[in-house]
C-alpha cells in the first residue's frame, strides 16, 4: 500500500484561480512528519514546509497555506490566486523515524499548470 | 539554500560502463541520500548514509554501490551501467534524525544520466 497518496495527477487552473492539491499519508508512528516539496520545470526539487504529527495548526505563508488533518491523515496545500510561476510537480512527503535514519515516503506528485 | 552540488550534471554513457556521480556538501550535514526519479514511480531511495563510512541500502539499491570518506562527499557508482538506470539522481542531504526540522532534506540539483 502506498504510504503517501496524491490523488491528483495532474490540475490545470487559470491565472488567479485557487487551487488544492490533496495529500494522503498513513503510518502507525506517533511522531512523524509530513512535508510538502516543489519541482519546478527546471527539475530542483525546492523544499516548502515541514510538519511534525504533534502540530496540527495550520499555516499559512503568503499566497500557500496547508491544511493537517490527523483525524483524514491529510495534509492538504491550497495556492490562492494562483500564478504562471507556480506552474510545477509538487511532491508530498512523509518522514517515520527509523533506528538510524529519517525514512522518507514520497507521493507521485501532482502536476500543477497555471495557464494565463 | 543548502550548499549542495551534484556533478555531473549530464552525462550520456553506454551499457556496461562503470559511472560515478558525486554529491558533495558544504553544510556538515550527517546524513546524505541518492534518490532516483523516474514517471511514474516518484522518488525512490538507493542508498543512504548516517555518517563516514556508514552506509545502508535503500528501497531500489540492486545493481549500485556507495561511499562516504568524508562527511562532504557521497559518491554513487553504477558499477556496470545499464538502460534501466537511465534516470535522474538527486541527492539529499539532512542534519538528524528528528526534532527542529534537523530531519528535513534538502535536494541537490539533480543528475541526468542517459545510459544507451
Amino acid at each position: 500500500a502506498q504510504k503517501v497518496t496524491q490523488a491528483q495527477t495532474e490540475i490545470s487552473v487559470v491565472e488567479k484561480e485557487d487551487v488544492t492539491l490533496d495529500c494522503v499519508y498513513e503510518t502507525r508512528d506517533t511522531t512523524y512528519y509530513l512535508f510538502w516539496y516543489k519541482q519546478p520545470p527546471s527539475g530542483e526539487l525546492v523544499f516548502l514546509i515541514r510538519r511534525n504529527s504533534f502540530d496540527e495548526q495550520n499555516e499559512i505563508s503568503g499566497r500557500y497555506s496547508w491544511n493537517f488533518q490527523k483525524s483524514t491523515s491529510s495534509f492538504n496545500f491550497t495556492i490562492t490566486a494562483s500564478q504562471v510561476v507556480d506552474s510545477a510537480v509538487y511532491f508530498c512527503a512523509l518522514s517515520e523515524e527509523r533506528y538510524n535514519f529519517n525514512k522518507f515516503y514520497f507521493g507521485s506528485g501532482t502536476k500543477l499548470n497555471v495557464k494565463p | 539554500d543548502a550548499g549542495i552540488t551534484q556533478s555531473p550534471r549530464h552525462k550520456v554513457t553506454e551499457t556496461g560502463t562503470p559511472v560515478t556521480l558525486r554529491c558533495h556538501q558544504t553544510e556538515n550535514h550527517r546524513y546524505m541520500y541518492w534518490y532516483r526519479q523516474d514517471p511514474g514511480h516518484g522518488l525512490r531511495l538507493i542508498h543512504y548514509s548516517y555518517g563516514v563510512k556508514d552506509t545502508d541500502k535503500g528501497e531500489v539499491s540492486d545493481g549500485y554501490s556507495v561511499s562516504r570518506s568524508k562527511t562532504e562527499d557521497f559518491l554513487l557508482t553504477l558499477e556496470s551501467a545499464t538502460s534501466s538506470q537511465t534516470s535522474v539522481y538527486f541527492c539529499a542531504i539532512s542534519d538528524g534524525l528528528a526534532g527542529e526540522g534537523t530531519e528535513t532534506q534538502y535536494f541537490g540539483p539533480g543528475t541526468r544520466l542517459l545510459v544507451l
